[in-house]
């Protein structure tokens, strides 16, 4: 079976510094990871996602995330933070293509500290 | 194009009253999820279609709860009868075979 974990439920930054969230996955199958980002009374946007091929993958806002096989992980992360970053962030896995059953994880919610 | 929409966005209701929630998926998409969100419990897929016809409704709660969609324009998700335990923000995704799912605004109920 599926899970995703995301390690840490609230982090905070300093505008202007690194981001890192993180998510650990399990698949018995070579999975397809995304990253959503909701905004508060919003639904859930795309970030980005991996399917195949390059394993870091950049996305939208200037976020990228790198897919790591061998430590089943798949962390978010941008280089510098911006006010507009706040928000919740989850990480998904699908076994069987983009469009399919998304595990989500808990979520991380981001605050960004001027 | 004007997304997935989802209606109402605000429910509250009082335990016991049948609970309906609409939605109409992007115009060409063949697959159409229910997914439930509480703090709890996080996101949860409940239910999605494809081409119209159930595919997986194993996270389906009870009994209380039905999904229908009639056609490919229109779904529905109906909690009949509504507990305190159902309050949580419903969102209904669609997307194209193949293509990443593209999220509602969501139904946030409220059952007293």
């Amino acid at each position: 079976a599926q899970s995703v974990t995301q390690l840490g439920s609230h982090v905070s930054v300093s505008e202007g510094a690194l981001v890192l969230l993180r998510c650990n996955y399990s698949s018995s199958v070579p999975p397809y990871l995304f990253w959503y980002v909701q905004y508060p009374n919003q639904g859930l946007q795309l970030l980005l996602k991996y399917t195949t091929g390059a394993t870091l993958v950049k996305g939208i806002n200037g976020f990228e995330a790198e897919f790591k096989k061998s430590e089943t992980s798949f962390h978010l992360t941008k280089p510098s933070a911006h006010m507009s970053d706040a928000a919740e962030y989850f990480c998904a896995v699908s076994e069987l293509s983009n469009t399919g059953k998304l595990i989500f994880g808990q979520g991380t919610t981001l605050q960004v500290k001027p | 194009d004007a997304g997935v929409i989802q209606s109402p966005r605000h429910e509250v209701t009082e335990m016991g009253q049948e609970v309906t929630l609409r939605c109409k998926p992007i115009s060409g998409h063949d697959y159409l999820f229910w997914y439930r969100q509480t703090m709890m419990r996080g996101l949860e897929l409940l239910i999605y279609f494809n081409n119209n016809v159930p595919i997986d409704d194993s996270g389906m709660p009870e009994d209380r709860f039905s999904a229908k969609m009639p056609n490919a324009s229109f779904s529905t998700l109906k909690i009949q009868p509504s507990e305190p335990r159902d309050s949580a923000v419903y969102f209904c995704a669609s997307a194209r075979e193949g293509d990443v799912l593209t999220f509602g605004a969501g139904s946030r109920l409220t059952v007293l």
